[in-house]
């Protein structure tokens, strides 16, 4: 079935360090793509899209690529702030008749000054 | 324009008790998610709705649990009766078919049962 497999945590680095943080997936279809965050005590928000190959989504400097020959959506920022400190969570749709949101497990990003 | 709004945002109640968690979906969407969230199980799809029908209800552990969306605009999640191993944080999402598949969270309903 589908899957999201995203990298584990915690991941701690300091101030306007760069960030990645792995997700691949699988997918029978031509899903869409995202990342959502959680901040503490909040809900989940969406971060940044992608609904085709090779499209980058992008917001608050994060961004992702999607990859269709390695089945990836790694997220990427080049200088993180302590106010990044969040839970990161991948997820895919396949949309159509089945439209509903795949999640990774989430990793945690611990930001120090 | 306003977001998915869920109540009560915060609720402690005693094992035995019935909950009802509400949930008002962003106006115009016609797809409705109640998911859950703990530490050990991360994020949980509990059912969907598409136009107030719902569709999959796999994922609803147990007979206490139930779901109904009697019109587009207002949705909700009761457990009766309620055990502390159903302390979680609970999500309703909305989304609109159109749209790109993009899903609408929730604030969440941060239930704990002692």
């Amino acid at each position: 079935g589908d899957s999201v497999t995203q990298m584990e945590g915690p991941v701690t680095l300091s101030e306007e360090a760069f960030l990645t943080i792995n997700c691949t997936y699988t997918a029978t279809g031509y899903p869409s793509l995202f990342w959502y965050v959680q901040y503490p005590g909040e809900g989940l928000q969406l971060l940044l899209k992608a609904t085709k190959a090779d499209d980058k989504g992008s917001n608050k400097g994060f961004e992702a690529t999607y990859r269709k020959e390695t089945t990836s959506f790694h997220l990427e920022k080049g200088s993180v702030q302590v106010s990044d400190s969040a839970v990161y969570f991948c997820a895919l749709n396949t949309g159509g008749a089945t439209n509903k949101l795949i999640f990774g497990t989430g990793t945690l990003l611990a930001v120090q000054p | 324009d306003a977001g998915v709004i869920q109540s009560p945002r915060h609720e402690v109640t005693e094992m035995g008790q019935e909950v009802t968690l509400r949930c008002k979906p962003i106006s115009g969407h016609d797809y409705l998610f109640w998911y859950r969230q703990t530490m050990m199980r991360g994020l949980e799809l509990l059912i969907y709705f598409n136009n107030n029908v719902p569709i999959d209800d796999s994922g609803m552990p147990e007979d206490r649990f139930s779901a109904k969306m009697p019109n587009a605009s207002f949705s909700t999640l009761k457990i009766q009766p309620s055990e502390p191993r159903d302390s979680a944080v609970y999500f309703c999402a909305s989304s609109l078919a159109s749209s790109g598949n993009t899903i609408y969270f929730g604030e969440g309903s941060w239930l704990t049962v002692v």
